[in-house]
């Protein structure tokens, strides 16, 4: 079974453009959540996506944006990048509530 | 709002050692606690996973206890070695703690 796979690995962009990451869950996951991790606030939550509905909201500003399609594949938007914006975006699928399996991650750097 | 806390931030053990990780967290009404292992630069690794029915998990040299009237998991590694050393992270829920940094000196 393939694993969680995310698009694009690495990502350069400047401070006041917009990026957007995808996310494929394993297959049969209905669920899928994003993180940001940085080396200062850890693994933080930024929203959880199931059926293609939000079910749940991290503390982000709305810079921040996702959705997912019926295949379960996600997307997740920045909007007018910021320099504290660079990070490394995790996804992790899960069945639903269940083990969240994560993928490889996207290393965002705004310069 | 759920809050996890894992403390200390790094340890440092000879090899052999059998050796505990903490992860405390202030809501018990959770449906499950995981616990992940992360190298440099890469992404988590799934070690454990916890119902909110269950009281422990085991996977080899690894076991896992969950205790939610404290709020508290523990994980246990067994005869520790130079391959485990890595970030261990505790997540309840959506909720991550902000790991403990392990290193297992030969």
């Amino acid at each position: 079974k393939a694993g969680v796979t995310q698009t694009p690995r690495y990502l350069i962009k400047t401070r006041g453009q917009q990026v957007t990451l995808s996310c494929s869950p394993i297959s049969g996951h209905r669920s899928v959540s994003w993180y940001q991790q940085t080396p200062g606030q850890g693994l933080q939550f930024l929203f959880e996506y199931f059926s293609e509905t939000q079910r749940n909201k991290g503390n982000f500003p709305g810079r921040f944006s996702g959705r997912q399609f019926s295949n379960s594949r996600s997307e997740m938007n920045v909007s007018t990048l910021e320099l504290g914006d660079s990070a490394l975006y995790l996804c992790a699928s899960s069945w639903d509530r269940y083990e969240q399996y994560f993928g490889p991650g996207t290393r965002l750097t705004v310069t | 709002k759920q809050e996890v806390t894992q403390i200390p931030a790094a340890l440092s053990v000879p090899e052999g050692e059998n050796l505990v990780l903490n992860c405390s967290f202030t809501d018990s009404a959770i449906y499950n606690l995981q616990w992940f292992r992360q190298d440099p630069g890469k992404g988590l690794t799934s070690l454990l996973l916890i119902q909110s029915s269950q009281r422990e998990q085991t996977s080899g040299r690894l076991n896992a206890s969950l205790d939610k009237s404290s709020g508290r998991s523990t994980l246990y590694i067994a005869a520790s070695q130079p391959g485990d050393s890595a970030t261990y992270l505790c997540a309840v829920g959506l909720t991550f703690g902000k790991g403990i940094t392990l290193s297992v000196r030969p």
